[in-house]
């Protein structure tokens, strides 16, 4: 079975901080992960995704197998970053039919 | 850009009513979800499909069943509406033939069950 963790509901930093969303995940095979992100009054998207190894917004996420973790991370905090936050992971194989989200973090920029 | 549209924004039933959530995409996706999102849950899987006319169940399909007659289209049903069933119901499609393609999300339908 795959799993999920995002440890923190809420996380609340300020302007200019570093901020850390922790995410731990629990699968057998070799998994693909993914960060969606959920602003205020908008549609869930997708943020960025490990196999891709890029920057979105400032954001980055290593996926480590040997911790089994992909923590989103940015080094200089933003109003505009704060969000719902949610790591999700799909089987390897290609197909996100079982794309299992974890419960998400609720990140909070003060100004 | 892909477009998923969900009828209702905003809906209020009554307990045992036969409710229909409504979603349309506009990219010929072939891979469609519902999924419901409640606080401290996170998203779950209600039920997805891959192709016209086929429906697989999701992590959560007790009390729903679904609906794909054209590939564009894909509806929720709640055949007899439960308290427990008020939530924020998000649809989504993929592309099927890209490995991990990105779910395209609605807006969400709030619904509430009195």
């Amino acid at each position: 079975a795959q799993r999920v963790t995002q440890p923190e509901k809420l996380l609340s930093v300020f302007k200019g901080a570093p901020v850390e969303l922790k995410c731990n995940y629990s699968y057998s095979g070799s998994p693909e992960l993914f960060w969606y992100v959920q602003y205020s009054r908008q549609r869930l998207q997708l943020l960025l995704r490990h196999i891709s190894r890029e920057s979105i917004k400032g954001f980055t996420a290593d996926l480590n197998k040997g911790e089994t973790s992909f923590h989103l991370k940015k080094p200089f905090a933003q109003e505009e970053d704060s969000a719902m936050y949610y790591c999700a992971l799909s089987g390897s194989g290609g197909s996100n039919y079982k794309l299992t989200f974890g419960k998400g973090t609720l990140l909070t920029v003060n100004p | 850009d892909v477009k998923v549209t969900q009828s209702s924004r905003y809906l209020v039933k009554r307990t045992g009513e036969k409710v229909f959530l409504e979603c349309v995409q506009d990219m010929d996706h072939e891979n469609m979800f519902w999924y419901r999102q409640d606080p401290g849950l996170g998203l779950r899987l209600i039920y997805f499909s891959y192709d016209v006319k086929m429906k697989e169940k999701g992590d959560i399909p007790e009390g729903y069943s679904v609906s794909r007659e054209k590939k564009e289209r894909f509806s929720l049903i709640l055949e007899s509406a439960s308290t427990n069933q008020t939530s924020m119901y998000l649809c989504a499609s993929s592309i099927r033939d890209r490995d991990n393609s990105p779910l395209h999300f609605g807006n969400g339908t709030r619904l509430t069950v009195t």
